[in-house]
């Protein structure tokens, strides 16, 4: 059980254009979904927390007009990227909890992650 | 501010070595604590976790004892094996939010 997935696994697009990143929750339903992004060979920043049906809460530093992310229904989020830049190049990963954000004892369960080439 | 702080890589061991990586955090408040796996090419996996003080997390022969009087959460293994081979992250649970905070992640390898 608490398998996420994400789509695409890996996308390549060009400067300027958008992409869209899926996270799915398969046999739970998931109140909330963070969205990570990792560079190589380090750790994970967290990059927003999103609620079904309501807005995302960003980390400091994260553009929110650049990343937007949709938490449509108890299932699926997803995180788009608009205008993309060379910069934009990383591996996002997405995390679902079943529980209300503000229980810090509630598991993340953790998607595949997609990696993003913006050439 | 809350944070997690690991040991640094990459770790290198023979197979059926004794394995610890350690980890210590700063919090307020109760967090949990976790360890998180990452094979090559994959998403995060959950290997253990322990909710208060003094709980220790169990899982596929890795151990990790919750210490509040030295802010501790250090991942033990008594015999790697080649598969154990992988990145592995300490994290911490947020009480008041629910969001996690990782260290910095410590790279496995483990040769035959």
């Amino acid at each position: 059980g608490a398998v996420v997935s994400q789509h695409p696994s890996w996308v390549i697009c060009k400067s300027g254009t958008s992409v869209k990143i899926e996270c799915r929750s398969l046999d739970f339903q998931a109140t909330t979904m963070f969205w990570y992004r990792q560079f190589p060979k380090q750790s994970l920043m967290l990059m927003a927390t999103s609620n079904e049906g309501s807005k995302a809460t960003y980390e400091q530093g994260v553009e929110k007009d650049k990343f937007l992310i949709n938490h449509a229904s108890l299932t699926l989020s997803t995180l788009t990227v608009t205008s993309a830049h060379p910069e934009d190049s990383s591996f996002y990963i997405c995390s679902a909890s079943p529980g209300h954000e503000g229980s810090g004892r509630n598991e993340q369960y953790f998607g595949p992650g997609t990696r993003l080439t913006v050439t | 501010g809350n944070s997690v702080t690991q040991m640094e890589g990459p770790v290198t061991l023979s197979e059926e070595a004794f394995l610890t990586i350690n980890c210590t955090y700063t919090a307020t408040g109760y967090p949990s604590l976790f360890w998180y796996v990452q094979y090559p090419g994959e998403g995060l996996q959950l290997l253990l976790k322990a909710t208060k003080a003094d709980d220790k997390g169990s899982n596929k022969g890795f151990e990790a004892t919750y210490r509040k009087e030295t802010t501790s959460f250090h991942l033990e293994k008594g015999s790697v094996q080649v598969s154990d081979s992988a990145v592995y992250f300490c994290a911490l649970g947020s009480s008041n939010t629910g969001k996690l905070i990782f260290g910095q992640g410590t790279t496995l390898q483990v040769k035959p």
